[in-house]
């Protein structure tokens, strides 16, 4: 089973600065690297898919790198509605398991 | 636009069944992977289960497997989840999303969220 680790655990930023979150796979996923933003109360939503295709309606603040096994989703310009909880997701075998990392809160600094 | 809406939560005693279900509007239901996906209280995200857009493969997260079933109705534009002999560690908010890419890899909608208690 592939394993996703997530660094840091949680990041304090300022708003208006970059915030660089990481993603650690236990095996090559290749680029089926999915990053989601949930936030309080609310569902997980679609920021990055293939490891850097920025989803449909996500501001090009949002970007997404890496391949094989290590990953990076940057936030170039935090805003305050940025602040939330991260996710990266791989799917690259078969039977398909479906793996989340354990997130990264990303915090007001 | 894609518009997922879950129901069927609440609370149950342990050894005991739930359905969920799931609407979809404002895409082809039919030519989507569908997964059901959980969220504990205060924890992270836990893939459930998938289902193939044509139902003809079904895949489950070792937690859950043999006690619940994916099934989905391509006439009706929903998807089920039956969950059989629940545990306390089986509650969580459950979503329904739209799997899209290879293998439907990646969830590009999701829904709200339907809440399941399990308890005694």
């Amino acid at each position: 089973e592939i394993v996703m680790t997530q660094s840091p655990a949680t990041l304090s930023v300022s708003p208006g600065e970059r915030a660089t979150l990481s993603c650690r796979a236990s095996q090559s996923v290749s680029s089926n690297l999915a990053w989601y933003q949930q936030r309080p109360g609310q569902p997980p939503r679609l920021l990055i898919y293939g490891a850097s295709a920025r989803a449909t309606g996500i501001p090009a603040r949002f970007s997404g790198s890496g391949s094989g096994t290590e990953f990076t989703l940057t936030i170039s310009s935090l805003q305050s509605e940025d602040f939330a909880v991260y996710y990266c997701q791989q799917s690259n075998n078969w039977p398909p398991v479906y793996t989340f990392g354990q997130g990264t809160k990303l915090e007001i600094k | 636009q894609a518009q997922l809406v879950e129901s069927g939560g609440g609370v149950v005693q342990p050894g005991r069944s739930l359905r969920l279900s799931c609407t979809a509007s404002g895409f082809t239901f039919s030519n989507s992977g569908m997964h059901w996906v959980r969220q504990a209280p205060g924890k992270g995200l836990e893939w459930v289960a998938v289902i193939w857009h044509d139902g003809g493969n079904q895949h489950y997260a070792d937690s859950v497997k043999g006690r619940f079933t994916i099934s989905r109705d391509n006439s009706k534009n929903t998807l089920d989840l039956q969950m059989n002999n629940l545990r306390a560690e089986d509650t969580a908010v459950y979503y329904c999303a739209r799997g899209s890419g290879a293998n439907y890899y990646y969830m590009s909608v999701w829904g709200k969220g339907t809440t399941v208690t399990v308890s005694s």
